[in-house]
């Protein structure tokens, strides 16, 4: 059964330093997010992305955040100047261009530390 | 998007069926419903989707009322395995669309 995929599983970063978390979204996929959850928090979207631009981002998503389909395949999310508050799992997700009962599946997620 | 209301929290035993109930009053016309299950430091993961009336797969039961207010997750026969977070979300059928989340319904299966 095809998957999301995302890498690393987790990275440990200093306060300030840029971050590249990757996914690779389910091939014939044309619809891409990212979300994030803090530990013991809700799952809280992030931004999503078709047609190589942004379709909808939230309040979380300001310009620290950037995101990239760098080659058709890869789905990134760059952070920069991390700081300790973005600490948290960040969640891929895609969907197809499929039939209307379609929806959005998720990748394992990338466990983000900032020291 | 239409706000959804479930329980914090429920207990089940194995071997038993589980009913997880949804509100969402103010579910638009053209809202589909959504389950997913999250275990801990895992993606959510898409149990059942549904409009109206009755869906199941080889997971779950999804069933909705006529008024759309409302659904139940069903899962039968539950095993500790299924202890999990459990999200109903409502939404458009728009690719763009993201999903929001509310706390969900943390199922404990209990031996």
């Amino acid at each position: 059964e095809p998957e999301v995929t995302q890498t690393p599983s987790h990275q440990v970063t200093q306060m300030g330093q840029e971050v590249i978390l990757r996914c690779v979204p389910i091939s014939n996929h044309l619809y891409f997010y990212w979300y994030r959850q803090i530990l013991g928090q809700k799952v809280e979207f992030l931004v999503s992305f078709y047609n190589n631009e942004i379709s909808e981002k939230s309040e979380i998503f300001d310009d620290q955040f950037s995101v990239e389909r760098p080659d058709g395949s890869n789905f990134t999310l760059k952070i920069r100047s991390t700081k300790l508050e973005d600490s948290a799992m960040y969640f891929c997700a895609s969907r197809g261009p499929g039939s209307s009962t379609d929806t959005q599946y998720f990748g394992p997620g990338t466990r983000l530390t900032v020291l | 998007l239409a706000k959804t209301t479930q329980p914090i929290s429920m207990d089940s035993y194995e071997g038993q069926e589980v009913n997880i109930t949804c509100s969402h009053n103010n579910i638009a016309t053209n809202d589909y419903i959504t389950w997913y299950q999250q275990f801990p430091s895992q993606g959510p993961r898409f149990i059942i989707q549904g409009y109206k009336t009755k869906v199941t797969n080889e997971v779950a039961s999804l069933f909705i009322p006529a008024d759309r207010k409302s659904s139940t997750l069903s899962l039968p026969r539950v095993s500790l395995s299924d202890t999990a977070v459990y999200y109903c979300l409502v939404g458009p059928d728009n690719y763009g669309q993201n999903f929001v989340f509310g706390p969900g319904t943390r199922l404990s299966v209990l031996p």
